[in-house]
């Protein structure tokens, strides 16, 4: 079963720095899937990679697909208290429907 | 925009006690899914579901367990004589296509206290 390290697990930062979080595998990814959760919501999709050393933008967020597709890294620029929230990747092994998880972390924006 | 619903939204039971937890898909969505997130853990696959039947199954997805879609709308998720250990966030999810690059819509999930 392919395992999923997320790191840092919690980040608390200010508002207006910028962060970078982290997934990894040992294995390869098929393709990579963001989400970001909230308190009492389920996990909702940001983006989905698929290439190696893909790059893909949403508004302040860049997430980036490591060249063998082992790892995976999303950059928060300018972060704002809406930020805040609980960040997983996930992965769907080709032949399954099934998502597994990373731990996820949870960053803090402090106004 | 069509999103995934369930109830109730948390829900107290007596250990051995029966539970269903309920489920609408979005309408045009093939697939179905459960996971749970026990609380501080990560989010744990549970079981896939399609053309009225199971398509693959956790571990944690023993005899205890079942799902049914018992009519076009409804996906349920019974557990038959419920444990301490399984007070935790269930979360139903359901795509278009089972493929890799499918998103998957999450719901806001069932909060499922045991005492």
């Amino acid at each position: 079963t392919q395992l999923l390290e997320q790191s840092p697990q919690f980040l608390s930062i200010q508002e207006g720095e910028n962060l970078t979080v982290y997934c990894n595998s040992s294995s390869v990814f098929s393709s990579l899937q963001w989400y970001r959760q909230e308190p009492g919501e389920g996990p909702v999709l940001l983006v989905t990679v698929v290439t190696g050393g893909e790059v893909k933008k949403l508004k302040r967020l860049t997430f980036q697909f490591g060249d063998a597709r082992k790892d995976s890294s999303l950059h928060i620029t300018a972060a704002q208290p809406g930020d805040t929230g609980l960040y997983l990747c996930a992965t769907r092994p080709s032949d399954t429907g099934k998502l597994i998880f990373g731990q996820g972390t949870t960053l803090q924006v402090k106004p | 925009e069509p999103e995934v619903t369930q109830t109730p939204s948390h829900q107290v039971t007596q250990m051995g006690q029966e539970v269903i937890l309920r489920c609408v898909p979005i309408s045009n969505h093939l697939y179905f899914y459960w996971y749970r997130q026990i609380l501080g853990q990560k989010v744990e696959f549970l079981v896939s579901f399609y053309n009225n039947e199971i398509s693959e199954k956790s571990e944690i997805f023993d005899d205890q367990f079942s799902v049914e879609r018992p009519d076009g709308s409804n996906f349920t998720l019974k557990i038959r004589s419920t444990k301490l250990e399984d007070s935790a966030m269930y979360f139903c999810a359901s795509s278009r296509r089972a493929d890799p690059n499918q998103p998957q819509h999450f719901g806001d999930g069932t909060r499922l206290s045991i005492l």
